[in-house]
């Protein structure tokens, strides 16, 4: 049963350390996607990208965070400097999305829960 | 158990009975639509979804309607069990310019045993 696999499940850190988030997409889906849920704002999208290529982070705050794929099986959500607002449950989801065509549902990982204290 | 909204909608329902959640999307150019399950300490997980040439769709005791007139979308699960209880987002996807799910802001269901 193929599925998203994410890394750490809890991350607990201080304001200021970096924090990386791996991701594991599912093998085939070519678009890749980090999304950010917090109670306040519910399901963020933060960042995609398709055949490993960024495609939009105009969600994802450019000073602190980025977000690479450096090959077709891992996926980063890197923060630096953190904050305490950057807590909140970070999800990625991967599937086949084609320009104009039909789409395949997103298959969401368990997520990561950060806490910046 | 992780929080998903504070001020969420909450339908409660008794197991055995039919639950019906609603969901007013956003942009009239979107074409495909899906609904998600989303239980505490997991990710969402996909339910159905919709294209928008269609106007209903069934699954496994599930069947999402869409109206494109009135951009609304409804979840029925039939014979509601308590296994169901869960946060459930639509969620659509525009024909043109950002290709990514966009997610409504969810309804907790809550089944009565």
């Amino acid at each position: 049963d193929a599925r998203v696999t994410q890394t750490p499940r809890h991350k607990v850190t201080e304001m200021g350390q970096e924090v990386t988030m791996r991701c594991q997409p599912i093998l085939g889906h070519n678009t890749v996607f980090w999304y950010r849920q917090t109670m306040m704002q519910g399901l963020e999208l933060l960042a995609y990208f398709r055949n490993r290529a960024p495609l939009d982070d105009s969600g994802m705050p450019k000073d602190r965070f980025s977000a690479e794929m450096p090959d077709a099986t891992l996926a980063t959500l890197k923060i630096q400097p953190s904050e305490p607002r950057d807590s909140a449950v970070y999800f990625c989801a991967s599937g086949s999305i084609l320009a104009g065509k039909n789409n395949s549902p997103l298959h969401f990982g368990n997520g990561t829960r950060l806490t910046v204290t | 158990g992780e929080s998903v909204g504070l001020h969420l909608p909450t339908l409660s329902v008794q197991e055995g009975d039919n639950s019906i959640i609603n969901c007013a999307y956003s942009n009239s150019a979107s074409d495909y639509f899906i609904w998600y399950k989303q239980e505490s300490g997991k990710g969402p997980q996909f339910i159905i979804d919709i294209r928008s040439n269609m106007d209903k769709r069934q699954g496994q005791r599930v069947t999402v309607l869409l109206n494109k007139t009135v951009k609304h979308l409804s979840l029925q699960i039939a014979a509601t069990q308590p296994g169901d209880s869960a946060v459930y987002f639509c969620a659509e996807i525009p024909i043109t310019g950002r290709r990514a799910l966009t997610f409504g802001s969810g309804t907790r269901l809550q089944v009565q045993p």
